[in-house]
This record gives C-alpha cells, structure tokens and sequence, in this order.
C-alpha cells in the first residue's frame, strides 16, 4: 500500500533564507507526486507535480521539487522564501488509481 | 483561472440530521472527488466519480454517504445521519485527465453539534 511521510511537521525560517521540506513515499509501483500549499482558510492548490521525464520539477511561486526514485524522495525547495510562503504544505503520492494519498504536511512559518 | 464552487463554505447541523455539500467542479472535467480534512489531521480521500458512477471510494465512506451529480454541473456529497466525527472540512476536487493533478475547492467546514 501506498504511504506518504513528511518527516517535519513544522518549519521555521526567517525570510529569504533557503527551505527545504522533505517527503518520502512508498509505493511498489511507479508513482505519481504532487506538493500542495493550503494558506489560512482556503482550499489546496497544486504548487508542483512529478508525472514523468526530467526528475527536477519547476512550480509556482519559485518552487521546486526532485524526484529521487532511489530514495524514494520528492523534496521541495526554495531558494529565497517569504512570508508569504507562510502556509500548510502537503505532499500527495497517486499510484495506478487517481486518488490521491497525502502526507500529514509540514508548517512553514516564515519569520522577518 | 477556472475555479472548483463549494457551497456553503460552513454549515453547523445536529447530530442525526441530513447534510448536503454541495460543489461545481470545472465545466469540461470528468473527474469528480470528495476528501475531507478532519482539524489537525491529514487530507483523506472519500470517493472519485466518473461517467455517472462511484470509481473508488474508501472505507469512510460508508452507507452514510452517497455521491449525485443531479444535473450535469452539481456534485454533491449527502452523509444520511450525521455523527459527531463527521465534522470535518470537505474538499471537493474536479481533474480533466484524472491522476494526473486536480483543481480542489476552497472547502466547506461542517461541524457537527
């Protein structure tokens, strides 16, 4: 069966400092893989997803992710962060079905 | 940007008593899905829907709960007797293509009381 782990379940990072949010999944087939952000009181919204080809993803707001089969890994990435990346991350495996298994997600809080 | 509509975005209802969610997905999708988030936990899949009937659903969703698309542009979610457990925020999601990245709604909290 599939599983999602998202090691932190909180960041904290002052801003324009790099972050990193780390996942890992298992799965014994090949995979689908997605980070979500949920900012306070709204719905998900797709930041990245992993289908095929290039394993280095390339998202919204500078976001990027890399897909490390070997590892079992689709770590997410930024470089320079704001506040306003301040928000509820998860992150979303799908095997051969189209349902999606989240992690639990990890908190970035961003600080001045 | 084409949007994915939950209506309400809360609804308060006593325990025992019939609750409809209702969600436009994106008018060219096929994909149809409900998750629901209970406070502090993780997001977990209810059921997908496609061509007019349930494609996989999980063992929440249970006999309480029945999926319609009414009309062609409405999906909804209909728990029978609600349960204090039930209160959760619901997601409704819509995809073009399936497995391949869906367009979620910005939720309904339901609390039961």
């Amino acid at each position: 069966a599939q599983s999602v782990t998202q090691l932190d379940s909180q960041v904290p990072v002052f801003e324009e400092a790099p972050v990193e949010l780390r996942c890992n999944y298992s799965s014994s087939v090949s995979v689908y893989l997605f980070w979500y952000v949920q900012y306070p009181n709204q719905g998900l919204q797709l930041l990245l997803k992993y289908l095929s080809g290039s394993t280095l993803v390339k998202g919204i707001n500078g976001f990027e992710a890399e897909f490390n089969k070997s590892q079992t890994s689709f770590h997410l990435r930024k470089p320079s962060v704001h506040i306003s990346d301040t928000a509820e991350y998860f992150c979303a495996v799908s095997d051969n079905t189209d349902k999606l298994i989240f992690g639990t997600g990890t908190r970035l809080q961003v600080f001045p | 940007e084409p949007e994915v509509t939950q209506t309400p975005s809360h609804q308060v209802t006593q325990m025992g008593q019939e609750v409809i969610l209702r969600c436009v997905p994106i008018s060219n999708h096929l994909y149809f899905y409900w998750y629901r988030q209970i406070l502090g936990q993780k997001v977990e899949f209810l059921v997908s829907f496609y061509n007019n009937e349930i494609s996989e659903k999980s063992e929440i969703f249970d006999d309480q709960f029945s999926v319609e698309r009414p009309d062609g542009s409405n999906f909804t979610l209909k728990i029978r007797s609600t349960k204090l457990e039930d209160s959760a925020m619901y997601f409704c999601a819509s995809s073009a293509q399936g497995r391949d990245g869906y367009t979620f709604g910005s939720g309904t909290r339901l609390t039961v009381v």
